[in-house]
């Protein structure tokens, strides 16, 4: 079992730019949370996906926008990078609304210059 | 507002030190309670609490949940360097289903 895989690892962008984060969520798992962490500080919840659709969203500007694809692998997109926007990305599967069973990914570490 | 505070924000012990880790709680339709231990990166799960007074154990770990006072205590006994992480505190509310962490502890243990 692979777990919950993101991809990149690590990326660089200039402020004003747009990126694209992948998460493939553990075999099993139909619900897919994003979270923002900024360095010193707890993860922030973005918002959740379930059968493609976003059910939840936390106090995050339009500017983050996400997609759930048929496999319940899913992508969070940042338009117009502020250097704010720099952070650990993190995604987490879980089964429905049982969020006590999420699983991490290892994370996207976003940097914006 | 929906709201976590851990404490302390950090701490140093030596191997074989217990250490207590804090935190309260502020939420609306309170549902349970999570703790996690992140390392590098991934939040690892530690701990589900959804009854106070019921202790959850996994070998020197161990957790408690007071639903009357809003918090839950994490301890440590006998510390190894191994234990040196960030420990996090989430609570969920049956209104949205979503985690609200705290800041998270960091711990560092030196042997």
């Amino acid at each position: 079992d692979a777990g919950v895989t993101q991809s990149p690892t690590h990326l660089i962008k200039t402020r004003g730019q747009q990126v694209t984060l992948r998460c493939s969520p553990k075999s099993g798992h139909d619900t897919v949370s994003w979270y923002q962490q900024a360095l010193g500080q707890g993860p922030q919840f973005i918002f959740q996906y379930y059968e493609e659709e976003e059910r939840q969203r936390g106090n995050f500007p339009d500017r983050f926008s996400g997609h759930q694809f048929p496999n319940y692998s899913s992508e969070l997109n940042v338009n117009a990078l502020l250097l704010g926007d720099s952070a650990l990305y993190l995604c987490a599967s879980s089964s429905g609304t049982e969020l006590w069973t999420q699983y991490f990914g290892p994370g996207t570490r976003l940097l914006v210059l | 507002e929906d709201k976590v505070v851990q404490s302390p924000l950090s701490l140093v012990v030596h191997e074989g030190d217990t250490v207590t880790l804090n935190c309260s709680y502020e939420v609306t339709n309170f549902r349970s309670l999570l703790w996690y231990k992140q390392e590098k990166k991934a939040p690892t799960f530690l701990f589900m609490l959804t009854s106070s007074g019921i202790e959850k154990k996994s070998g020197r770990l161990s957790s408690i949940l007071d639903k009357k006072e809003l918090f839950s205590i994490l301890n440590i006994t006998a510390t190894q360097t191994g234990d040196s992480a960030v420990y996090l505190c989430a609570v969920e509310s049956y209104n949205t289903d979503k985690l609200i962490f705290g800041t998270g502890t960091r711990l560092q243990v030196f042997p």
